[in-house]
């Protein structure tokens, strides 16, 4: 089966800093890959996702994350954080079936802007 | 922009009661989700819901629960008999899959059960 890792729970960076969030997966097959942000009180908003093709994607916001196949990772990073970026950040993994492509998500990481 | 709507956006029910949770997912959208999210922890699986019938389910998703789709708009979720075990936040969420190309899915905001 499927898992996803999300080493940090919490991460604190200062505003204008880079940011760097862990992912980690364990999956017998060429993964989806996707990242989704959640600010307090909101739903999941995806920020971007992996296929296939280029291991650098670019998602909204000025996030982009590279994927590492012999890593089995899938971090996430921007290189300035805007104090608008604190919130809880997802991992997932795609599993194709015959019922579509079933999410499995890590625990998170809350991310906490100081100014 | 086209988005995945729920309501109500916040249910509190007594235990043993029948709550039906309802979305409307994104209009040319095919397949059909229900995740829930306990506080505090991560999000989890329930559901996969496609052509009307459902095509995957979770542990968790035992035989109180049910997912309809009783229009061309409308997917819900019901619990027969809440148990406070079942207050959690959960999700719906919606994709496009066409051939064996894999889409993103668009999640909704979230009802928030609470069960006393």
């Amino acid at each position: 089966a499927q898992s996803v890792t999300q080493p940090d729970i919490h991460i604190t960076v200062s505003e204008g800093a880079s940011l760097e969030l862990r992912c980690n997966y364990s999956y017998g097959a060429t993964p989806y890959l996707f990242w989704y942000v959640q600010s307090p009180g909101q739903g999941l908003q995806l920020l971007l996702k992996y296929f296939s093709g280029d291991t650098l994607v670019q998602g909204i916001k000025g996030f982009e994350a590279e994927f590492k196949r012999s890593q089995s990772s899938f971090n996430l990073r921007k290189p300035s954080v805007h104090w608008s970026d604190a919130a809880e950040y997802f991992c997932a993994v795609g599993l194709l079936t015959g019922g579509g492509n079933k999410l499995t998500f890590g625990t998170g990481t809350q991310l906490k802007v100081e100014l | 922009e086209p988005e995945v709507t729920q309501t109500p956006s916040h249910q509190v029910t007594q235990m043993g009661q029948e709550v039906i949770l309802r979305c409307v997912p994104i209009s040319n959208h095919l397949y059909f989700y229900w995740y829930r999210q306990i506080l505090g922890q991560k999000v989890e699986f329930l559901v996969s819901f496609y052509n009307n019938e459902i095509s995957e389910k979770s542990e968790i998703f035992d035989d109180q629960f049910s997912v309809e789709r009783p229009d061309g708009s409308n997917f819900t979720l019901k619990i027969r008999s809440t148990k406070l075990e079942d207050s959690a936040m959960y999700f719906c969420a919606s994709s496009v899959e066409w051939g064996r190309e894999v889409y993103e899915q668009y999640f909704g905001p979230g009802t928030r059960l609470t069960v006393t």
